[in-house]
Order: C-alpha cells, then sequence, then structure tokens
C-alpha cells in the first residue's frame, strides 16, 4: 500500500538552529500538507501546497517557516531558527482530491529543540 | 470551517460496539465528514468519510442525519487494538484547511 513516508524520525537541535524536515508523498498525490503536534497536545494544521505554491497557511506558519517542492518526489519543511517551542511532532500529509479531505500521513518527525 | 464538537473520552469492553457522535451545527453545503483514528506518536489514520445518509467499510460505519448538524462513527465489536483518539473534521470541498479539535479518547477494556 502506498505511503508518505517522512525523515528524520527524530531529530534533536539546538535552539537558533536551521532544521529541514523531509517528506515524500504518495506518488500520484497533488495536495501537499504540514501539520504539527506538541506533546499531549491537537493535531494543528501548519501549512497546505499545491501546483508549486502555498494554497492556505495557518498563523503558526510564521516567517521562520517554509515549505519546498525542490524536485519530482519532495516535500520539505524548514525552520530557519528554532525555538524551544518548535519541538513537537511533524506530520506530513497529501491527498489525490482538493474536493475531500481525506488525507494520507507520515508517521512524522519528531523534532527536539534544546 | 465548521465547529465540531465530541466527546472527549469514552470507556468500552473488547467486543462491544463504540458510538462516537460530533455535532457541527454549523456545517455548509459543500462539507465534508471525516473520521480519522490516531495511536500515541503516529499520525493520523482516515477512516471513514461521508456527506449524507450512512456509510460503512471494512473497519466503521458512518450515519449522518439529514439535517447533516451531526455524526456517528459507529465501531463494530472493539479490541484492544482500536484504544485510540478518534477524531472528527468537516471541511468544505474547497478549502485545504483541515484542523483537527482535541477528539475523542477511547479506551477498550479485556
Amino acid at each position: 500500500e502506498p505511503e508518505v513516508t517522512q525523515t528524520p524520525s527524530h531529530q534533536v537541535t539546538q535552539m537558533g538552529q536551521e532544521v529541514i524536515l523531509r517528506c515524500v508523498p504518495i506518488s500520484n498525490h497533488l495536495y501537499f500538507y504540514w501539520y504539527r503536534q506538541i506533546l499531549g497536545q491537537k493535531v494543528e494544521f501548519l501549512v497546505s501546497f499545491y501546483n508549486n505554491e502555498i494554497s492556505e497557511k495557518s498563523e503558526i506558519f510564521d516567517d521562520q517557516f517554509s515549505v519546498e517542492r525542490p524536485d519530482g518526489s519532495n516535500f520539505t519543511l524548514k525552520i530557519r531558527s528554532t525555538k524551544l517551542e518548535d519541538s513537537a511532532m511533524y506530520f506530513c500529509a497529501s491527498s489525490t482530491r482538493a474536493l475531500t479531505g481525506e488525507l494520507f500521513f507520515g508517521e512524522g518527525s519528531r523534532l527536539t529543540v534544546l | 470551517l465548521a465547529k465540531t464538537t465530541q466527546p472527549i473520552s469514552m470507556d468500552s469492553y473488547e467486543g462491544q460496539e463504540v458510538n462516537i457522535t460530533c455535532s457541527h451545527n454549523n456545517i455548509a453545503t459543500n462539507d465534508y465528514i471525516t473520521w480519522y483514528q490516531q495511536f500515541p506518536s503516529q499520525g493520523p489514520r482516515f477512516i471513514i468519510q461521508g456527506y449524507k445518509t450512512k456509510v460503512t467499510n471494512e473497519v466503521a460505519s458512518l450515519f449522518i442525519p439529514a439535517d447533516r448538524k451531526s455524526s456517528t462513527l459507529s465501531l463494530p465489536r472493539v479490541s484492544l487494538s482500536d484504544t485510540a483518539v478518534y477524531y472528527c473534521l468537516v471541511g468544505e470541498g474547497n478549502d485545504y484547511k483541515l484542523s483537527f479539535g482535541a477528539g475523542t479518547t477511547v479506551t477498550v477494556r479485556a
């Protein structure tokens, strides 16, 4: 069964460092998303991406964050200068259709900022 | 985005049917209702989606009354492995911004 894959599974970084989280969406999907979940809290929408541009972003997705689809398979989330509060599980998701909400999530990348 | 309300937690026993009701009073005409399951330290997993009446798949059923202001996810004969958080999401057809609420923590006991 096709799946969304994410790397790394866990990354530890120092505050102020840049972090890039990588995702390989399902190959025929056209819509890509990043969510985050701080430990014990709800899953929060960060950004959606379609046709090589951001479709929607939340208030969380400030100038420290950026997304990119550098080639035909990868979808990345960059945090330019990490803060302690960026520590969370980051989930990538993809979907085929814009009309419905069927999202396929990866297993997540746990980011720990020290 | 339509606001959703669902119970914080539910307890059940193996073999029982679990029904989780989600309220979405301001659901819009183009909105679909989608349920996800999440285990600890894993990404949410799609369970079922519907627009109206009843939808059934191999793992669950979704009941949606005619006014669509609520929906009920039914998990037949749960097992210990069904212990998870279940999220109800309501989203517009062209709105990519699907955010998850607090969800319902279902605990299945032996």
